[in-house]
């Protein structure tokens, strides 16, 4: 167990729909990454908080859009949904002591 | 910009030793190391941040060339848990983006 919550594990939807998948750092963590994972694909850098400001932002898209909290929870806003959207979604939060990324288990959205 | 992994993919058997190689273009502050199984979460191996240390523990080591921009993942003596998907992250100065290279696909047989 990481210490990292992403909810929820699984979600299945329609083109043109909009969803929200959550992530839960570990305690203490200040940093929130996400990634978007394709089938047998590799890791796609999203975007990244920072004690709730934006600090770096990767390929993504003008669809998507997240934010992070007061309580340091983030959420990764998907909206007008496409096939091509489907893949496993990962945050991640950042040790301030090693530097390492713990990952949560991942959101799967399958878009139909 | 996303940093280079060789090779693709690798198969060995059991015992045999194996070097993943990941490059990147551009000036490093640290280049991580994660391996991912089939259907869960990565998890972290290590973090370089000076160049030309090595570390690890066990069977499993790391270096990075600062001044070349790359680093080697060393497995020795593999065992059939080491199979899965190794990605290299780098991060660039100044906290930038945290990109993950291809993956380099692991597959230790008995």
């Amino acid at each position: 167990d990481s210490g990292v919550t992403q909810t929820p594990k699984h979600l299945i939807t329609a083109t043109g729909q909009r969803v929200t998948l959550r992530c839960s750092p570990r305690s203490g963590d200040l940093s929130v990454y996400w990634y978007q994972q394709s089938l047998d694909q590799g890791l796609q850098f999203l975007i990244q908080y920072y004690n709730g400001e934006e600090r770096a932002k990767g390929n993504i898209l003008e669809r998507f859009s997240a934010q992070q909290f007061p309580d340091l929870h983030s959420e990764l806003n998907l909206s007008s949904l496409e096939l091509g959207d489907s893949a496993l979604y990962f945050c991640a939060s950042r040790g301030a002591g090693t530097g390492e990324l713990f990952f949560g288990e991942g959101s799967r959205l399958t878009v139909l | 910009q996303q940093p280079v992994q060789s090779p693709q993919a690798v198969i060995l058997r059991e015992g045999e030793d194996a070097v993943i190689n990941c490059s990147s273009s551009k000036a490093l502050y640290s280049v991580h190391w994660y391996r991912q199984k089939h259907g869960e979460a990565p998890v972290f191996l290590m973090i370089l941040l000076k160049g030309g240390e090595q570390k690890g523990h066990e069977k499993i080591s790391a270096s990075f060339n600062e001044k070349k921009q790359q680093s080697s993942l060393y497995l020795t003596a593999s065992q059939l848990s080491y199979s899965g998907t190794y990605f290299c992250g780098t991060e660039r100065p100044y906290g930038q983006n945290f990109v993950f290279g291809p993956g380099t696909r692991l597959s230790v047989l008995p």
